[in-house]
């Protein structure tokens, strides 16, 4: 049962345009989400991410959005640039779960010069 | 810092055959993570250990699979015997909460590609 789900396993977007990539959750104790960017051959690398008091955190081109009523966040890219060509995983945990991870399948973002 | 560090990068085997993959945590992060990437399921966490004690192996799929952590610089993930499901991208990480850095931020290793023919 996958409690994190990113339901678009690919995205295209023209440089300079927003990307947009969703993600939906199940588990209602989870209070803390993460982006992670993964490029191909390598591990992924943190992004960015955001606590559940919250409901926006931005950090350069990036910003996460969380509706916590709907079990949902976002990852917003403005402006896109062909570097953040990458797959994008949505992570989340609680605070039970002591650093306990709960990934996504991932979104392949594609970013057209 | 070199980061996390795993080998082999590639590996193809057998089915049947024992495979070990191994895993050099950052130096001084005390939790140490095993994960599989497969298209279908995305990240898996298999196996955790913090202060090299496993602390929740539910995620290891069948007793074909065991994880040690001898010390603290040093981690084997192990299946024996092979089969040819268990190919996939399997990636290690490692990170220490008590750094003052993000909760819950991990360090990933580049992941080692298995394939079992």
């Amino acid at each position: 049962d996958q409690q994190v789900k990113q339901n678009s396993p690919s995205l295209s977007v023209q440089e300079g345009r927003i990307s947009i990539l969703n993600c939906d959750y199940t588990n209602s104790m989870f209070d803390y989400f993460l982006w992670y960017k993964k490029y191909p051959a390598e591990g992924p690398t943190f992004l960015i991410s955001i606590s559940s008091i919250k409901d926006k955190n931005e950090d350069g081109r990036f910003t996460v959005f969380l509706n916590k009523s709907a079990k949902h966040l976002s990852l917003h890219i403005v402006p896109s640039q062909p570097g953040d060509s990458a797959v994008y995983f949505c992570a989340a945990t609680y605070g039970g779960a002591t650093n306990k991870l709960i990934f996504g399948t991932g979104t392949l973002l594609a970013v057209q010069p | 810092d070199a980061g996390v560090i795993q080998s082999p990068r590639h590996e193809v085997t057998e089915m049947g055959q024992e495979v070990t993959l191994r895993c050099k945590p950052i130096s001084g992060h005390d939790y140490l993570f095993w994960y599989r990437q497969t298209m279908m399921r995305g990240l898996e966490l298999l196996i955790y250990f913090n202060n090299n004690v496993p602390i929740d192996d539910s995620g290891m799929p069948e007793d074909r699979f065991s994880a040690k952590m001898p010390n603290a610089s040093f981690s084997t993930l192990k299946i024996q015997p092979s089969e040819p499901r268990d190919s996939a991208v399997y990636f290690c990480a490692s990170t220490n909460p008590t750094a003052g850095g993000r909760r819950d931020t991990q360090y990933f290793g580049p992941g080692t590609r298995l394939t079992v023919l």
